[in-house]
């Protein structure tokens, strides 16, 4: 599959913070997802994007689908201590694969 | 409704043993996926089920690994002999159709090696 930069690696919130996350790749895409893991089970389906430019939100999650087709975003605002976990991205092409990326890790800062 | 539901959740196992992955897919879903995520990387996709048959096995590390679907229904994934790079969180994904964002993954077997 393609490789997916995903960055940051981790990251420490405090409630009530913004938060955002990203992805890049070289290749070309015709849908962008995030999934989240929670500590202990798979990953889950947050948003899914599917348009060039496309503006998603799920309730305080908000995603974009990069105009080039090669990079998509994820914000999480006025964050709450169950968003920890591990945040994906997978991006889907023409094979109808996913690629995934390495994950960022939320977590609560103390 | 059952999600997908996978056995053993952890298993430590010593380098040379074989070991054996267990999938229960959600009911009614011919799709069916393994991928794994050694620790830190990306989840990376292993092979693709339709129904009993092997769709696409292109992410099958090596002939160590043999994954079989009998019947179509429950998947098994097995790894002879372990080696250390073994490794990592195994998950097996379902859906109903071949576009696969919809996938509901189970909760993941922590495979060991050591």
């Amino acid at each position: 599959g393609q490789q997916l930069n995903q960055s940051p690696q981790s990251m420490f919130i405090q409630e009530g913070e913004d938060v955002s996350m990203n992805c890049t790749s070289s290749s070309i895409f015709n849908t962008w997802l995030w999934y989240k893991q929670d500590p202990g089970e798979g990953p889950v389906l947050l948003i899914a994007l599917y348009k060039a430019g496309e503006l998603t939100s799920n309730g305080r999650l908000t995603a974009q689908f990069g105009i080039t087709r090669k990079d998509s975003f994820l914000n999480i605002s006025a964050s709450i201590p169950s968003d920890v976990g591990i945040y994906f991205c997978a991006g889907r092409s023409n094979d109808y694969k996913l690629s995934f990326g390495a994950g960022t890790t939320v977590t609560v800062r103390a | 409704e059952a999600g997908v539901t996978q056995f053993p959740s952890h298993s430590v196992i010593e380098k040379g043993q074989t070991v054996t992955l267990r999938c229960d897919p959600i009911s009614g879903h011919d799709n069916l996926y393994w991928y794994r995520r050694v620790m830190g990387k990306e989840i990376k996709f292993l092979l693709h089920f339709v129904k009993e048959s092997k769709q696409d096995e292109s992410g099958m590390p090596n002939n160590r690994f043999l994954a079989e679907r009998t019947g179509g229904t429950y998947s098994t994934l097995k790894v002879q002999p372990a080696e250390l790079e073994d490794s990592g969180v195994y998950f097996c994904a379902s859906s109903i159709g071949r576009i696969n964002e919809k996938l509901f993954f189970g909760s993941g077997t922590q495979l060991s090696v050591l």
